[in-house]
């Protein structure tokens, strides 16, 4: 399978601990971004990283949560002292580049996601 | 902030009906992004829309984008079960989505 692989599918974590949820891109993509999804909802923009770089993290909680994508290995998105409100859906998406200066029509290629629930 | 707003947010309707999904915004965007999500699974892109006024059919699927670039439409014709899930617009970049249409279709 050559697509957006997210690890683990599951993950259930006491209230206090941490969470890492790992995104490996397609084959060529050097582009990832992260997304949280509620039940029934839309997904909200979190974090969009380039490798070595964070491109835009507007959507990302200042606390707590932070992300990488290594030179090598997957993306991590990582939640610290996690809390009962982070229990979601974590999305995950790659691309293959996006031109700088202004938004790209380049169409994201989405993991089947990482479901944390908090304890 | 760019917001996307989709109606209407649940629609349940018998297999062989037609039915149409909006997505409208107050802004412009380059182009906009239908995608499909099915439970337990991440979103399928169905189509990219770019040019205003476009037109793109995906066998009974057929989706429009406005030609101001604001809004876009996906309609379906005689719906089938294989067509019930989260059906979600998106504007392009970083991807603002809009909240979703359920879409339920019965045998």
């Amino acid at each position: 399978n050559a697509g957006v692989m997210q690890n683990p599918r599951h993950l259930v974590r006491r209230r206090g601990q941490e969470a890492r949820l790992r995104c490996s891109p397609m084959k060529g993509h050097s582009h990832v971004y992260w997304y949280r999804q509620l039940p029934e909802e839309g997904l909200k923009f979190m974090v969009y990283l380039q490798k070595e770089n964070i491109i835009d993290e507007s959507g990302m909680p200042k606390e707590r949560f932070s992300a990488e994508f290594p030179k090598e290995g997957p993306s991590i998105l990582r939640i610290q002292q996690v809390v009962r409100g982070d229990s979601a859906a974590y999305f995950c998406a790659s691309s293959p580049f996006q031109t700088e200066g202004r938004l790209s029509n380049q169409p994201q290629h989405f993991g089947d996601g990482t479901r944390l629930s908090i304890l | 902030t760019q917001l996307l707003e989709q109606s209407p947010q649940f629609l349940s309707i018998q297999e062989g009906e037609n039915l149409t999904v909006y997505c409208n915004s107050s802004s412009v965007f380059s182009s906009l992004q239908w995608y499909r999500q099915e439970p337990g699974e991440g979103p399928v892109l169905l189509v990219t829309v770019v040019t205003g006024g476009e037109v793109k059919k995906l066998k009974r699927l057929t989706f429009q984008f406005g030609d101001a670039r604001k809004d876009s439409s996906l309609h379906i014709t005689a719906a089938q079960p294989g067509d019930t899930g989260l059906y979600l617009c998106a504007g392009a970049g970083k991807l603002t989505f809009g909240q979703g249409t359920i879409l339920t279709v019965h045998p």
